[in-house]
């Protein structure tokens, strides 16, 4: 099953801001809006927002959520040692009935 | 607190059955919808399946790549997901998460993970 298109690898300093992007196509991010997730080594993924900028209970304000058409963002800012992760992102599509992910963006913080 | 707790995994033959279990606390089980997703060592998430809850018929719906082989079920009597598992191939080696979703909603909490090797 398709799904959606994130970059390998992102690599920013301590302290700066990291985007992070997710594609997909109108019947999933542009029609659902996205969820990311973090995870870290060795553990589940968590929850960091979901329909595009709702941020569960207990989630930094760092962490903020976009989305422009079939194309969705996570912006980190003041990044710190325990952002490094994988970070993913998913969706519904609704043509394929079926929840789709990103393959993951590992970020590095320098 | 949100629990969700996977067990059952395990070494199994190719061609062989399995079936995992998901012991959930802490929030509303039969109004949840419940899903499973892997992730095979060093790769991305891949959604295996999801299940309603039963206002919505109990319905089901599978990754093309599990259909035929794989069932989910659920009692929501003991609070527990199921994810029966058939016809088990190598690249069906993975950590299954059970994870749970409000009815249309997204994705929210997340178990531990168990892990499930298929092999000779």
């Amino acid at each position: 099953q398709a799904g959606l298109t994130q970059p390998p690898s992102v690599s920013k300093g301590l302290r700066q801001t990291a985007t992070l992007t997710c594609t997909g196509n109108s019947n999933n991010v542009g029609n659902q809006g996205a969820t990311w997730l973090q995870q870290h080594q060795g553990h589940p993924p968590k929850l960091l927002s979901y329909r595009d900028n709702n941020r569960p209970s207990g989630i930094s304000e760092r962490f903020s959520a976009s989305r422009s058409e079939n194309t969705a963002s996570l912006t980190i800012t003041g990044l710190q040692p325990e952002d490094e992760a994988d970070y993913y992102c998913s969706a519904w599509d609704s043509s394929l009935s079926a929840w789709v992910f990103g393959g993951g963006t590992k970020l590095t913080v320098l | 607190e949100v629990q969700l707790v996977e067990s059952g995994g395990g070494l199994v033959q190719p061609g062989g059955s399995l079936k995992l279990s998901c012991a959930a606390s802490g929030f509303t089980f039969s109004g949840s919808a419940m899903h499973w997703v892997r992730q095979a060592s060093g790769k991305g998430l891949e959604w295996v399946g999801r299940m309603r809850n039963k206002a919505n018929y109990y319905a089901t719906v599978y990754a093309a790549s599990v259909k035929g082989r794989f069932t989910i079920s659920r009692d929501d009597s003991k609070n527990t997901a199921y994810l029966q598992m058939n016809s088990l191939k190598t690249e069906d080696t993975a950590v299954y998460y059970c994870a749970r979703s409000v009815e249309g909603g997204a994705i929210d909490y997340w178990g531990q993970g168990t892990l499930v090797t298929v092999s000779s």
